[in-house]
């Protein structure tokens, strides 16, 4: 059971490139979640999902697009990467239903500099 | 919205018990108070969750007023390896009631 799987681990772009950040769930989880982390800061919701093919925008949508076509995946798509993107990228997956949607299960993150 | 707020840092000492304090003045009547733990370059980790009274499970204790406008996540003995940042979270209701994270507490455990 490999729980929440993300890759890739680190990456490099340059300002401009496109990318897809994958995320990967195994334990049926209705709900996932994209997050992005600054250093030394709390986590900033980007894009979430309730089920497959419903997504719906976080507190920082904007530069990234989400789809989910399956339970299983979540990718997180940046269109166009600027310097202000280079963050720590967290997906996260948790079951529905109070009070078992407020446990979620993180990925290890993906590191992400735009040059 | 419920939004926490809980402080920015705190020390303690090994073996020492640690109590951290949340306020969630808004919490809405059918929100849970939810504790996360992270360490360096990893993702966060659920700890403890609860609705009223007192909850203890293995790695802490979360204790909720009558009135829920605040909760104390308390860990007993720490040691080094307790050095994180904590989270408190409540439900957002502007965010398809997800998770909201906060700056968190960041506890410094010292020998």
């Amino acid at each position: 059971n490999a729980g929440v799987t993300q890759t890739p681990k680190f990456q490099v772009l340059k300002t401009g490139q496109s990318m897809t950040l994958q995320c990967a769930q195994d334990m049926n989880h209705e709900y996932m979640s994209w997050y992005r982390q600054d250093p030394g800061m709390g986590l900033r919701l980007i894009h979430y999902s309730v089920g497959a093919g419903i997504t719906d925008q976080g507190e920082v949508p904007n530069g990234y697009n989400v789809s989910r076509s399956t339970t299983e995946d979540f990718p997180l798509r940046l269109l166009s990467a600027a310097p202000s993107q280079t963050s720590v990228y967290f997906c996260a997956s948790n079951a529905h239903g109070f009070p078992a949607k407020n446990i979620q299960y993180f990925g290890a993150g993906t590191r992400l500099s735009v040059l | 919205l419920a939004k926490t707020t809980q402080p920015i840092s705190m020390d303690s000492y090994e073996g020492q018990e640690v109590n951290i304090t949340c306020s969630h003045n808004n919490i809405a009547t059918n929100d849970y108070i939810t504790w996360y733990q992270q360490f360096p370059s990893q993702g966060p980790r659920f700890i403890i969750q609860g609705y009223k009274t007192k909850v203890t499970n293995e790695v802490a204790s979360l204790f909720i007023p009558a009135d829920r406008k605040s909760s104390t996540l308390s860990l007993p003995r720490v040691s080094l390896s307790d050095t994180a940042v904590y989270y408190c979270l409540v439900g957002d209701k502007n965010a398809g009631n997800m998770l909201t994270f906060g700056g968190g507490t960041r506890l410094m455990v010292k020998p």
